[in-house]
């Protein structure tokens, strides 16, 4: 069982240059979210999604896009990657109310140059 | 503005010690407070998680004591392990937000053998 997916691993950008990140998860979760971890900052919340084509601003959203086209996948988009936006981008999903477990994939640490 | 504030930043103690991690916060609308347990690399996993009409809640060495009156939760790991070692955020949520988790900061433990 993969579990949560995340691909690329790594990613370096210039800056105004695009991104796909691309999450894909095989337990047939309803909920799946974005989040950036920051350094002493926790994660925080940039987008989510409570089902297949929806999706909803989170704390940062800023800057990001996203679309949920098939429930397994949740893709975040930059369209024009700043310097700001470096980070480690992790996917989680789960279950949805009443089953609030998060499986967090291993994440994309971008860097935008 | 954080709503869950984390503390310590980092800890360190000997094997076998108890690390005491607090955590506040101040959405009275909270009602799902978990722990994830994050090690270099990876991507965050829940540890444990309690809800608000109890005040403790054990599994194995690890316990969560909840105080809904100050509005405060913390972990504590008995007979700690080198293999503890790890980043450790505590967060929130409630019901009808998605299950959005509010983060703290993040605990950077360190189990000295």
């Amino acid at each position: 069982n993969a579990g949560v997916t995340q691909t690329p691993k790594f990613r370096v950008l210039k800056t105004g240059q695009s991104m796909t990140l691309l999450c894909a998860q095989d337990m047939n979760h309803e909920y799946m979210y974005w989040y950036r971890q920051d350094p002493g900052m926790g994660l925080r919340l940039i987008h989510y999604s409570v089902g297949e084509g929806t999706t909803a601003k989170g704390e940062v959203p800023d800057g990001y896009n996203v679309s949920r086209l098939k429930k397994q996948n949740f893709l975040l988009g930059l369209e024009s990657a700043a310097p700001s936006q470096t980070s480690v981008y992790f996917c989680a999903s789960s279950y949805g109310e009443g089953n609030e477990k998060l499986f967090f994939g291993s994440g994309t640490q971008l860097s935008v140059l | 503005q954080q709503q869950v504030k984390q503390s310590p930043q980092s800890l360190i103690v000997q094997k076998g010690g108890i690390p005491i991690i607090n955590c506040a916060y101040e959405n009275t609308a909270f009602d799902y407070f978990p722990w994830y347990q994050q090690f270099p690399g990876k991507g965050p996993a829940l540890l444990i998680a309690i809800r608000p009409d109890v005040s403790e809640k054990k599994e194995g060495r690890f316990t969560i004591s909840f105080n809904k009156s100050a509005k405060q939760f913390s972990l504590h790991i008995m007979d700690s392990q080198p293999g503890d070692s790890a980043t450790y955020f505590c967060a929130a949520s409630f019901s009808g937000s998605a299950r959005q988790l509010t983060f703290g900061s993040g605990t950077q433990l360190t189990v000295l053998p």
